[in-house]
């Protein structure tokens, strides 16, 4: 069974500094899907950025960018010039390919989240 | 972009009483859709997935015949809570996936916050 741990329960930062959030993975699958999730207080699951498994460039999405190493079984969120709206919980979340979906159709395997706090 | 609208956002009711939840994909159809709940400070947790024209598949320790899925649309899911008991009280969410793109990611909705005196 595919697993996700994000190790970090509770980062500050400092607002225009850069911050970075850890996620690992388990799986023995090849093809997947890694994402980041952002709850702000209203609980709505916003998308920050996405990653193909067969990807080796890193995804970016304006300030957001992460780093993934796919032999290490990592997935690390770096969020540029924090912002005070970037204040949340933070989730990391993994899918299988499609090829793969099986009896799982698809859904999103999350981690515990990491509470982003942002000092003005 | 594809919007998934949850109703109602906010319900209390009373231990004993059933509560329905609807999910709608507004301008796309969705033959898959997931029901998550959420404790407060914990992660979601997938309950179930809803395939239209279909029976929904539960995950384990879910009760089937507590939480009912019904997915009779290409647009709408519902989850009802039978006889909801306050330890039923969670935040629930619901996500679709847009039809013929399986690869695309889930659309959320706002969620529903469920309380049970």
């Amino acid at each position: 069974a595919q697993t996700v741990t994000q190790s970090q329960p509770e980062m500050s930062v400092q607002e225009a500094e850069t911050v970075t959030l850890s996620c690992t993975y388990d799986t023995s699958e090849s093809d997947y899907y890694l994402f980041w999730y952002k709850q702000p207080p209203s609980r709505q699951m916003i998308l920050v950025i996405r990653q193909e498994a067969y990807k080796q460039q890193n995804a970016t999405e304006n300030r957001f960018s992460v780093n993934f190493q796919k032999a290490a079984k990592s997935f690390s969120l770096k969020i540029s010039d924090s912002q005070l709206g970037d204040a949340a919980m933070y989730f990391c979340a993994y899918r299988r390919g499609y090829m793969n979906y099986g009896g799982s159709q698809g859904n999103l395997i999350f981690g515990k989240g990491t509470k982003l706090s942002v000092k003005p | 972009g594809a919007v998934v609208s949850q109703h109602p956002s906010r319900v209390i009711c009373k231990s004993g009483t059933s509560v329905k939840i609807e999910c709608r994909s507004l301008d796309f159809q969705a033959t898959t859709m997931f029901w998550y709940r959420q404790f407060p400070k914990q992660s979601l947790m997938l309950m179930a997935t809803s395939n239209e024209g279909s029976k929904a598949t539960y995950e384990q320790g879910v009760e089937k015949d507590k939480f009912l899925i019904n997915h009779a649309s290409l647009t709408l899911s519902t989850l009802t809570v039978t006889s909801a008991h306050p330890e039923d009280s969670s935040f629930y969410i619901c996500s679709a996936r847009a039809a013929g793109r399986e690869n695309s990611p889930l659309h959320f909705g706002n969620g529903t916050r469920l309380t049970v005196t």
